[in-house]
């Protein structure tokens, strides 16, 4: 199957800080990416789809100032989290496809983000 | 009510014996099916992906779309302790899932005892 990276797997900030969350397509050029929010024991929540040199779309309720989504090239795509804070902590997990040659969609391996 | 429904579990198992997990769905526009096993702080791993009625078969792994009543389910033959994880149904109002938004279950956490 296709191979989807992210970086960092983990990372520790102080509130107030911003935090950037990098989705890599390695081995396809995915024309779409997702990212998505999981807290323990839940399903995943879809906060935006990100299309390739166009402007993300959000989901209700997801602030898109934010969670800022850059999606500059067919591999790689971008979550910044701005002015983090303790409810903002939890595990970011990406998708990627390509609506051209994949059937579906492949994740990444999650970010776990913790806000102090 | 949830567009798809799946119980939360914990299936427990004996090792050696089959799993079987299903969803249910009220969405009649769902035409591509998808199953993810997800383990513990990880990302969701494709398993099986099918976009119509009947059986698809890929090693241990069964994957069976009832359209009529809106149901799915995977069989998983043969189970192992590292089977343990919880597994994701995911559908697509769209064939072509790679480019648009899935709805996903909430997950059945499985537990396979050696």
């Amino acid at each position: 199957g296709a191979v989807v990276s992210q970086h960092p797997s983990r990372v520790i900030c102080k509130s107030g800080t911003s935090v950037k969350i990098e989705c890599r397509s390695l081995d396809f050029q995915a024309t779409t990416m997702f990212w998505y929010r999981q807290f323990p024991k839940q399903s995943l929540m879809l906060m935006a789809t990100s299309n390739e040199g166009s402007k993300a779309t959000y989901e209700q309720g997801v602030e898109k100032d934010k969670f800022l989504i850059n999606h500059a090239s067919l591999t790689l795509s971008t979550l910044t989290v701005t002015s983090a804070h303790p409810e903002d902590s939890s595990f970011y997990i990406c998708s990627a496809g390509n609506r051209y040659s994949t059937d579906t969609q492949y994740f990444g391996p999650g970010t776990r983000l913790t806000v102090l | 009510q949830k567009e798809v429904e799946q119980d939360p579990g914990p299936l427990s198992v004996p090792e050696g014996a089959i799993v079987s997990l299903n969803c249910t769905y009220s969405n009649s526009a769902f035409q591509y099916f998808m199953w993810y096993r997800q383990y513990s702080r990880k990302g969701p791993e494709l398993l099986m992906y099918t976009y119509s009625s009947g059986n698809k078969e890929d090693g241990r792994f069964t994957a069976q779309v009832d359209k009529s009543s809106k149901y799915i389910s995977l069989f998983i033959r043969d189970s192992q302790p590292s089977d343990s994880a919880t597994y994701l149904c995911a559908m697509s109002a769209l064939i072509k899932a790679a480019g648009n938004k899935l709805t996903f279950g909430g997950g059945t956490r499985v537990l396979v005892k050696p």
